[in-house]
């Protein structure tokens, strides 16, 4: 199974960023999404979908339809850039399964 | 507060054997499914392994399969990933991470495999 994301994203402080990221028939696995700042471990920021792990702001949030899940981060700040990951659980193999990660630039 | 540190990383030549570990705590490590994830300096995230909660069931990457064997032992509230016949494209930091009901919650700080002759 395969996910695909862009490799980046450039949004002005303050305004929206919209990650996606593409599977066949996506909607149908719980996708969830996680944020690495530069020399740090990943952070779990949404998962299934569009579920807020505690302490995470909610300007964070995400959604699944289709062939594609888009995680939304509304009011930017520079705090946010980062590189940020989808995941998804493929049963068909018993394998968990990264997309290739989306660079977040706040310019 | 949940803590995952992991160690054992280091530098090895090309077949060698390392055992990485991670040590748990701040919650009921028997009750949670584990996984290693591992990620090349600047790449994405690729994962490795998962364990049970008792450590009766494992699953392996492509990669790792046949050579790379996960673990746990839940007295020690520790999970653990021999790793035997390493390549070079095994270098990568290797993170441990504690699997809530099918998503990432929580994820150590990594250690660091080289594998160089």
């Amino acid at each position: 199974y395969v996910l695909t994301q862009p490799p980046s994203v450039s949004v002005a402080p303050g305004q929206t960023a919209r990650i996606t990221c593409g599977g066949h028939n996506l909607e149908s696995k719980g996708v969830h999404w996680s944020q690495q700042r530069p020399g740090q471990a990943p952070v779990l920021v949404i998962f299934y979908d569009s579920d807020r792990p505690s302490g995470i702001p909610e300007r964070f949030s995400g959604s699944n339809s289709g062939n594609t899940a888009t995680l939304t981060i509304n009011r930017v700040e520079a705090g946010d850039e980062a590189d940020y990951y989808c995941q998804v659980w493929d049963s068909t193999t018993d394998h968990v399964v990264f997309g290739g990660g989306t660079k977040l630039n706040v310019v | 507060e949940v803590q995952l540190v992991e160690s054992g990383g280091g530098s090895v030549q090309p077949g060698g054997s390392l055992r990485l570990s991670c040590v748990a705590s701040g919650f009921d490590f028997g009750s949670y499914w584990m996984h290693w994830v591992r990620q090349i300096p600047g790449k994405g995230l690729v994962w490795v392994s998962r364990v049970n909660k008792d450590g009766t069931t494992t699953d392996y990457a492509d990669s790792a399969k046949g050579r790379f064997t996960i673990s746990r032992d839940n007295a020690k509230s520790t999970v653990y990933l021999q790793m035997n016949g390493l390549k070079a494209e095994d270098s990568a930091v290797y993170y441990c991470v504690r699997d809530d009901t099918g998503a990432f919650h929580n994820w150590g700080q990594g250690t660091l495999v080289t594998v160089s002759s």
